[in-house]
This record gives structure tokens, sequence and C-alpha cells, in this order.
């Protein structure tokens, strides 16, 4: 059971390719986050939006594009990706500082 | 060097058999937050832990915090096989106001029958 919804699970793209990567939470949360998970390194915090206004971007490259319509949506816009972009790419929601809700994950493939 | 180090990277244990994970942070800890994680899934929480000498423990499950040693552990009692997954300690060591928590590397549990 998760409160944050996350499709596709699984996707493999092309590097000319365009996608994007959706997240859903139904908890009422004000803040939404994307954070990276590649082997052997720790979640890497790529955007943060709280009351759906980005207040952090932690020097991701340009080639990934946040939205977030409303406090309840997160979108990551992909083009042009690299194969060291392949990684499980995790959705989560707060409500403010309490604990992080996360999404089962996309599983992103760049080839 | 990382900001957070959790030791050990891996661990198999036998079934009934105790252990401990330890988490520990380079900078000032705001709060400290212990996930679980199977492979290829979403991060389930466990715990937090925000005061100083504060321990919380559900089921056999005890995290405690020093928060002068900027350290935490985790200690799960009488392990079962569904103790087995990746443990995550996050910490907030910005201070923001909401969770950007920064993570460690993880600690990868296994459980022998």
């Amino acid at each position: 059971e998760t409160g944050v919804t996350q499709t596709p699970r699984h996707l493999v793209m092309g590097m000319t390719n365009k996608k994007s990567l959706k997240c859903e939470q139904h908890l009422g949360h004000n803040a939404m986050y994307w954070y990276k998970q590649s082997a052997k390194k720790p979640l890497e915090l790529m955007f943060v939006y709280n009351f759906k206004e980005q207040t952090e971007n932690n020097s991701v490259p340009s080639r990934f594009s946040p939205e977030c319509p409303n406090s309840s949506h997160l979108f990551l816009h992909l083009h042009t990706l690299q194969p060291e972009d392949s990684a499980l790419y995790l959705c989560a929601s707060s409500q403010g500082a309490s604990p992080l809700h996360f999404g089962n994950g996309t599983r992103l493939t760049v080839t | 060097s990382q900001e957070l180090e959790q030791s050990p990277q891996s661990l198999i244990v036998q079934e009934g058999k105790n252990l401990t994970i330890n988490c520990t942070s380079s900078k000032t800890l705001y709060g400290l937050y212990w996930y679980k994680q199977k492979y290829g899934e979403g991060l389930i929480f466990l715990m937090m832990l925000q005061k100083g000498g504060e321990e919380k423990s559900h089921e056999k499950i005890t995290a405690k915090l020093d928060e002068k040693k900027q350290q935490s552990s985790l200690h799960i009692t009488a392990s079962q096989p569904s103790h087995a997954g990746i443990y995550l300690c996050g910490a907030d060591i910005k201070n923001s106001g909401y969770s950007t928590l920064t993570f460690g590397k993880g600690t990868m549990l296994l459980v022998s029958p």
C-alpha cells in the first residue's frame, strides 16, 4: 500500500527520446521530491517542490526538467539522456518536515 | 568523504540472532530517519529520532540517537526472514523546514534460516 503512486514502473528509452515520469500523492502533503538512486551510491536529492514552488535544485542537468502543476502531482520530463542516467527514480512527499513517504519508483534504462 | 556513513555495508545473520546497524553523520543532525527498502522498490519509513538520547521501538526493531556523537544505531532482536532488505538512514542536516534528507548508502541485510 502506498499513498504515493509512480508511473511507469519501468521505462527503457533511447538517448534521443523524450519521456516523462509521473508521481501522484494522495496524502494531502504540501511538499514533493524527486530522488535518484544509482547502484552503490546514496540516494541523491534532485528537486524539491513546496506548495508547487521549486525550492531546491541540486545542480541537476537541464536534460531533467521537473513540473509540479499542483500539490498532488509531480512530473519529471526527460530528454536526450545519457546511459549514466539509468537509475531508479523515486518520488516522495511530506507535510513540512514530517517523514518522507516514497513511491515504488520508476526503473529507467537509457540505451 | 560522505556526509552520512553507514556500517556495515552488508550483513548476513542467522535467523533468531540479534544485529546492529550504525549511521554516523559528519554534520549536525536535526533529525534522523530510518527506512527499509526491498530491492527495486520504494522506501518504507521505520522510525524518526529528533532528540539526543531518544530511543524508539517498533516490534523487534529499536533505534537510538546519540546527538553528541552524531550517530544513530538500529538494533534488530531475534531476526526473522521478514527483516531482510536494505536499511537506509536519512538525516536532516539542513534544518530547512521540509524533509531534504541526506541518505547513507544503505546496509543490505540477509537472514538465513
